[in-house]
């Protein structure tokens, strides 16, 4: 069935320090993929999306690459901050249904 | 203006207890969702509306039941509340339905239910 996997959290960077969070996924077909950020004591939002193989989505310094033959979609950041505390969900798109990721927790030190 | 909002913001309660949770949404989208979202961050699908109606209900037992007086509003009621219903429940519109829904989803900022 259709499902994502996220890696593990909690992570732990010091601020400046490069983020990459893994995500892989299994769908039927091409479906669009997505992350969200939930900050403490908030509501999910958009991040980024890509909505074909090979696009790259990107937001606020986060990127992530739709790629096909991997199914993953991993979110990268060069440099994280403190203000990037939070939990990220990969997710994707299929028919009249959205499935997410369990999340993963970064936590950013200074 | 809040876009999406939910009541209450927290709700402690006795097992075996009913309870409902309010959701109201300002930005004229057609479709609206319930989530839940356990203890380690798990977020899953509850149901879905479309113009008042029905359209997704992912085997959420029966004593969950969601009504939807206009299509501005989904309240979620639950009856014979159990220990395992304690989560942040979080209500959602879009403006579409199906494929593109998630590109203009939003998100309310969740309702903490703590069943004792």
């Amino acid at each position: 069935g259709d499902s994502v996997t996220q890696m593990e959290g909690p992570v732990t960077l010091s601020e400046e320090a490069f983020l990459t969070i893994n995500c892989t996924y299994t769908a039927t077909g091409y479906p669009s993929l997505f992350w969200y950020v939930q900050y403490p004591g908030e509501g999910l939002q958009l991040l980024l999306k890509a909505t074909k193989a090979d696009d790259k989505g990107s937001n606020k310094g986060f990127e992530a690459t739709y790629r096909k033959e991997t199914t993953s979609f991993h979110l990268e950041k060069g440099s994280v901050q403190v203000s990037d505390s939070a939990v990220y969900f990969c997710a994707f798109e299929g028919y009249q249904k959205v499935t997410f990721g369990t999340g993963t927790k970064l936590q950013v030190i200074p | 203006d809040t876009a999406v909002s939910q009541t209450p913001k927290y709700l402690v309660t006795q097992m075996g207890n009913d309870k409902s949770i309010k959701c109201e949404q300002n930005l004229g989208h057609d479709t609206m969702y319930w989530y839940k979202q356990d203890s380690k961050k798990f977020l899953k699908i509850m149901f879905s509306y479309n113009n008042k109606e029905l359209i997704i209900n992912e085997t959420v037992p029966n004593r969950f039941s969601p009504k939807s007086p206009d299509k501005a509003h989904l309240n979620l009621h639950i009856n014979s509340l159990e220990l395992g219903d304690s989560a942040v429940y979080f209500c959602a519109s879009s403006q579409a339905i199906g494929q593109g829904a998630m590109e203009t989803q939003y998100f309310g900022p969740g309702t903490r239910l703590l069943v004792l």
